[in-house]
């Protein structure tokens, strides 16, 4: 069965610090990784997806296979970085699964 | 082009009514996707629906239902409504295919239905 964990439900750091949010997945093919961000009052929206390999607004995530892994990282937290961050996963079947999401919150 | 649109934005419904929510996909997308979100969780694949076929079906029971239209445009179906149907019910639409980019979910804003 696929699933997608996120340990964190909040995460909090200063401006300024490096931030890393923790994705888990399980499943037996060959995942594509996604993150997606829903900022306050706003829909959700992408962020990055594994096989982009790009950085956006300064976060990268690489996806780690041996450790079916896809942690999200920032090397400098802004404030306006203060999100819901959702972790999925898109299996060969064309659906996504969503992790339970994690609250960033960045303090100035 | 106005992004994925869904109607209505909120709702209000009793235990056993029926509800009908709508959804248009950005043009040019032929697939359109399902979820509902409950509060504090993550968004639950609900359907999948690609040229008017489904394509996939998540673990709702058979009150749920969709049909997507000629035009793309699609509805999602809920009768006999219980209390826990209670939620944030997002669509989604994607080109779908095997081009680069073209599984990325663009979401709605989606509708909130409450079941009293």
């Amino acid at each position: 069965a696929q699933r997608v964990t996120q340990p964190e439900k909040l995460l909090s750091v200063f401006k300024g610090a490096p931030v890393e949010l923790k994705c888990n997945y399980s499943y037996s093919g060959s995942p594509e990784l996604f993150w997606y961000v829903q900022y306050s009052r706003q829909r959700l929206q992408l962020l990055l997806r594994h096989i982009s390999r790009e950085s956006i607004k300064g976060f990268t995530a690489d996806l780690n296979k041996g450790e079916t892994s896809f942690h999200l990282k920032k090397p400098f937290a802004q404030e306006e970085d203060s999100a819901m961050y959702y972790c999925a996963l898109r299996s060969e079947g064309q659906n996504f699964v969503f992790g339970p999401g994690t609250r960033l919150s960045v303090l100035p | 082009d106005a992004g994925v649109t869904q109607s209505p934005t909120h709702l209000i419904k009793t235990r056993g009514q029926h509800v009908t929510l709508r959804c248009s996909p950005i043009s040019g997308h032929k697939s359109v996707s399902w979820y509902q979100q409950v509060l504090g969780q993550g968004p639950q694949f609900i359907f999948q629906y690609y040229e008017k076929e489904e394509r996939g079906r998540g673990n709702f029971p058979d009150r749920f239902s969709a049909r997507q239209f000629p035009n793309y445009s699609s509805e999602l179906n809920v009768n006999a409504l219980l209390l826990g149907d209670s939620a944030l019910y997002l669509c989604a639409s994607s080109r779908a295919g095997t081009i680069s980019g073209a599984n990325v979910l663009t979401f709605g804003a989606g509708s909130r239905l409450t079941v009293l």
